[in-house]
């Protein structure tokens, strides 16, 4: 257990669903991430947060999208999905180091992901 | 944007043996991570080990250690005394030293194999 709780840990939606994934950190860290996982391929950062704040979108079509309400939830709003948009979502979060603390050391603490099925 | 490469998709050892997973990676930056994650069937990523590329130490965690050579922007992970949990993928990946810039990119993955 890394202290990233994700649920659910399958969905399976219709492309005109509405649906939303949950991350969950115990960790008190600062940044929190969505990736894509796809077979074969590798992992597609969606979104990054620091500090609730979004510092990265990673061109992720509209149809995705995140909220960061406080620095220990991420959720990851879905809709009208697309059958390509099936894969594993991982959400992940570190301590990165602020002006006050350089001594973080910067590594990711993943969930156990979503597996999304659009049919 | 910094790309990283396994070249390796499935590898098999036999347990008891040594294995070397490659990894090389592409980047103009002098500092920065470099790290290697196991993920098992139950899917949750696992760091298994971490390189700061200022250190010219290569890091070890138990039966596992790296290779990390610079100037050849190469990263590659060796287990010694394979085990059957060892069985995952694993996943080299990288990010800036820069202050408050957290990207990561991952390479494509080694599947890992172990053989009884």
């Amino acid at each position: 257990e890394t202290g990233v709780t994700q649920t659910p840990r399958h969905l399976v939606m219709g492309m005109t669903n509405k649906k939303s994934l949950k991350c969950e950190q115990h960790l008190g860290h600062n940044a929190m991430y969505w990736y894509k996982q796809s077979a074969k391929k590798p992992l597609e950062l969606m979104f990054v947060y620091n500090f609730k704040e979004q510092t990265e979108n990673n061109s992720v079509p509209s149809r995705f999208s995140p909220e960061c309400p406080n620095s220990s939830h991420l959720f990851l709003h879905l809709h009208t999905l697309q059958p390509e948009d099936s894969a594993l979502y991982l959400c992940a979060s570190s301590q990165e180091p602020t002006s006050g603390d350089l001594s973080a050391k910067n590594i990711q603490y993943f969930g156990a992901g979503t597996r999304l099925s659009v049919l | 944007a910094q790309t990283v490469t396994q070249s390796q998709p499935e590898m098999s050892v036999q347990e008891a043996e040594t294995v070397t997973l490659s990894c090389t990676y592409d980047t103009s930056e002098s500092d920065y991570y470099l790290f290697w994650y196991k993920q098992p069937p139950s899917r949750q990523m696992i760091l298994v080990i971490r390189q700061e590329a200022y250190k010219q130490q290569n890091a070890t965690e138990n039966r596992f250690s790296v290779n990390f050579q610079k100037a050849a922007k190469s990263f590659s992970l060796k287990i010694s005394d394979s085990q059957l949990g060892d069985a995952a993928m694993y996943f080299c990946a990288y990010r800036s030293g820069a202050y408050n810039f957290n990207k990561f990119y991952f390479g494509s993955g080694t599947k890992l194999n172990v053989k009884p």
